[in-house]
């Protein structure tokens, strides 16, 4: 399954597929992306990040893509679980002050 | 200790009550954050200390106060709030301002 992040802000996939969260940001001088997970009732948890100066980056069963030209990342989960289900955030350092603004999030549910 | 701690939990006000909210990191990060995040959207930041020294108020209401007492501890006091403040408020820190942040599990605020 696939979201668009600002414009499909619900994302449904079947355990054991992959999702793919997208996230479209606004400032080309932002250099330093990070995607955090929300769980209910709980606060954002890192999930993974990337720099400017690299368009793929891999943890476990999870892959950012950075795409510069067009100001877009994604998320991509490999074989989703139900654990999985939450909101997850984008969130850009913007300069000038160097701080993280958080996009729209996009709420990921895994069907058993 | 790689966590972040906030105390309260949960916190019922009125409106011309005055309350705090606390907040504890001893990861040694230099660099606190107040987020504010309302039901279904993303955190909004609010205030950044970097080495003790307000270095980012975004634009709050002087009804919230940001302290920082020291490295480890950032106070948030309210005062006169609206029911319309009533969300979760965040903190997280990071090793220094612009590095990936850390978030403890919110308080949740009810102001009547």
């Amino acid at each position: 399954g696939e979201s668009v992040g600002l414009h499909l802000p619900t994302l449904s996939v079947q355990e054991g597929d992959n999702s793919i969260i997208n996230c479209a940001y606004s400032n080309s001088a932002s250099d330093y992306f990070i995607w955090y997970k929300q769980e209910s009732g709980k606060g954002p948890q890192f999930i993974i990040d990337i720099r400017s100066n690299m368009d793929k980056r891999q943890g476990q069963r999870v892959t950012v893509l950075l795409n510069k030209t067009v100001k877009h990342l994604s998320l991509q989960i490999a074989a989703t679980q139900p654990g999985d289900s939450a909101v997850y955030f984008c969130a850009e350092n913007r300069s000038p002050g160097n701080q993280f603004y958080f996009g729209t999030g996009t709420s990921l549910t895994v069907i058993p | 200790d790689t966590e972040v701690t906030q105390t309260p939990k949960h916190l019922v006000m009125g409106m011309t009550n005055k309350k705090s909210l606390k907040c504890e990191q001893h990861m040694g990060h230099r660099a606190m954050y107040w987020y504010k995040q309302k039901a279904k959207k993303p955190p909004e930041l609010m205030f950044v200390y970097s080495y003790e020294k307000l270095s980012i108020n975004e634009s709050v209401p002087s009804r919230f106060s940001p302290e920082c007492p020291n490295s480890s501890l950032l106070n948030l006091h309210l005062h006169a709030l609206q029911p319309e403040d009533s969300a979760l408020y965040l903190c997280a820190s990071s090793q220094s301002k612009g590095g990936e942040q850390f978030f403890g599990p919110g308080t949740r605020l009810t102001v009547l």
